[in-house]
């Protein structure tokens, strides 16, 4: 399999920063995707990376370090809109494979 | 980015039925996708459908149980065929981004299967 893992729920206060990581194995990697998708909707895209750094856009940034199979995600300034589930995905090929995901849960 | 549709959005079916669900796009496209969501899961991808030739399927998915068409580069369909219980799940398919250089994919709406 391609090892995809990130934690299953996270929770975090509206106007806070929060923070979704997630690793892979590094065979066959070309890009790191990241999607959200609302209860009952289909993922959205968010962001990709292909060369290790950060990749700012807007509220969200996304990290990648291709030698450490790893990346994240980092949500700014907190919406209660952006309760949703995150998919971590690595390319491979044309296709994606993607980790369980991680439901994020912001609060008042 | 490309628009996309599904048919039908959800279905109740019976046991040992089939059911063809079919994607559409509103323009060409060069790579097509069908994934399958089951409850509380993420996304598995099941097959790439190839324009003019067989699908491509993935490891545990299989051309008696998934057949896949792909007659032009705007449409495919997917039958889940002799349905059981555990074929209960959401079937999205997904398109590549045209234009861009990387393999981002648009998901369509998916369709929302429960097989009694």
């Amino acid at each position: 399999g391609q090892n995809i893992d990130q934690p299953t729920e996270m929770t975090a206060t509206e106007g806070a920063i929060v923070q979704i990581n997630c690793t892979y194995q590094t065979s066959g990697f070309n890009g790191l995707f990241w999607y959200q998708q609302h209860a009952g909707e289909a993922p959205t895209f968010l962001s990709y990376n292909v060369l290790d750094g950060l990749e700012e856009k807007g509220r969200f940034s996304s990290f990648l370090s291709r030698s450490k199979g790893y990346s994240y995600l980092l949500l700014k300034e907190l919406q209660m809109k952006d309760s949703a589930s995150y998919l971590c995905a690595k390319g491979s090929g044309y296709a994606l494979n993607f980790g369980k995901g991680t439901s994020l849960l912001v609060t008042p | 980015s490309a628009v996309i549709s599904q048919k039908p959005s959800r279905d109740i079916c019976q046991r040992g039925t089939s059911l063809t669900i079919q994607c559409q796009v509103d323009s060409q496209v060069t790579m097509m996708f069908w994934y399958r969501q089951q409850p509380g899961q993420s996304l598995t991808l099941i097959a790439t459908a190839n324009q003019g030739s067989e699908a491509t399927y993935e490891s545990g998915f299989v051309i008696d149980k998934f057949p896949i068409s792909r007659p032009n580069l705007t449409f495919s369909t997917l039958t889940v065929s002799n349905m059981s219980p555990e074929d209960s799940s959401i079937y999205l398919c997904s398109v590549d981004s045209v234009g861009a250089s990387y393999n981002e994919q648009f998901f369509g709406p998916g369709t929302r299967l429960t097989v009694l």
